[in-house]
């Protein structure tokens, strides 16, 4: 089973319309999760941390289950710009060790 | 403005020879840096951690002598891809963390394209 898995996708979906990715980590010691945004050919950039009570960041929400170790993106009012891979990230630590572990991502694709 | 420089964008090489790549945080001093390789429609594979005046810690299935990591200032880190081939080609991309990492934000290069022919 993979550390951090995700549906690859591709989701399309049209100009304001709400969509959701799901992410599965296997590490249950895992302490910190994330979500960043890489777009085609790019570096990957922070979008968001997930905190476990749920956090929101304008048209983004972001929820964390512990128990079920599942993370989720909701994505409001699609903009064409938020077209990109949307790479869910887990650190866990090991005594003084931190390894960050990306999912393969999950790619959306905002149309007209 | 870009916080982690990465040089060069593009390589392409031929089979046999040797690229190096640098690394550079900007404005902050990297104590830790990263490196990552990623394949077409794959997630970022971590290749190794590089620490500053010691020698880098490598994940497994990484082999240390053909890709060479120096981390000889606190401003820069080199992968060197050594007796590149074909199957090397890939996406590499570094990262810099100057504190803790559960902060998550992990400064990331612009990243390197490198072709082998």
């Amino acid at each position: 089973r993979k550390e951090v898995e995700q549906d690859p996708g591709p989701f399309n979906v049209p100009e304001g319309a709400t969509v959701a990715f799901n992410c599965t980590y296997s590490n249950s010691a895992s302490q910190s999760f994330f979500w960043y945004r890489q777009d085609c050919r790019k570096e990957p950039k922070l979008l968001m941390s997930v905190y476990s009570s749920g956090n929101e960041d304008g048209r983004f929400t972001a929820q964390l289950n512990r128990a079920s170790q599942y993370i989720s993106l909701l994505i409001r009012d699609s903009k064409l710009s938020d077209s990109a891979t949307y790479l869910c990230v887990v650190n866990a630590v090991a005594g003084t060790a931190s390894k960050l572990t990306f999912g393969t991502g999950t790619r959306l694709q905002v149309t007209l | 403005g870009a916080v982690v420089s990465q040089h060069p964008s593009w390589v392409i090489c031929k089979s046999g020879t040797s690229v190096k790549i640098e690394c550079r945080s900007l404005d902050f001093q990297a104590t830790t840096m990263f490196w990552y390789r990623q394949f077409p429609k794959q997630s970022l594979m971590l290749m190794a951690t590089s620490n500053e005046g010691s020698k880098a810690t490598y994940e497994q299935g990484v082999e240390k002598d053909k890709f060479l990591i120096n981390h000889a200032s606190l401003t820069l880190s080199t992968l060197t891809v050594t007796s590149a081939h074909p199957e090397d080609s890939s996406f590499y991309i570094c990262s810099a963390s100057a504190v803790n990492l559960n902060t998550g934000e992990l400064f990331f290069g612009e990243g390197s394209r490198l072709t082998v022919l």
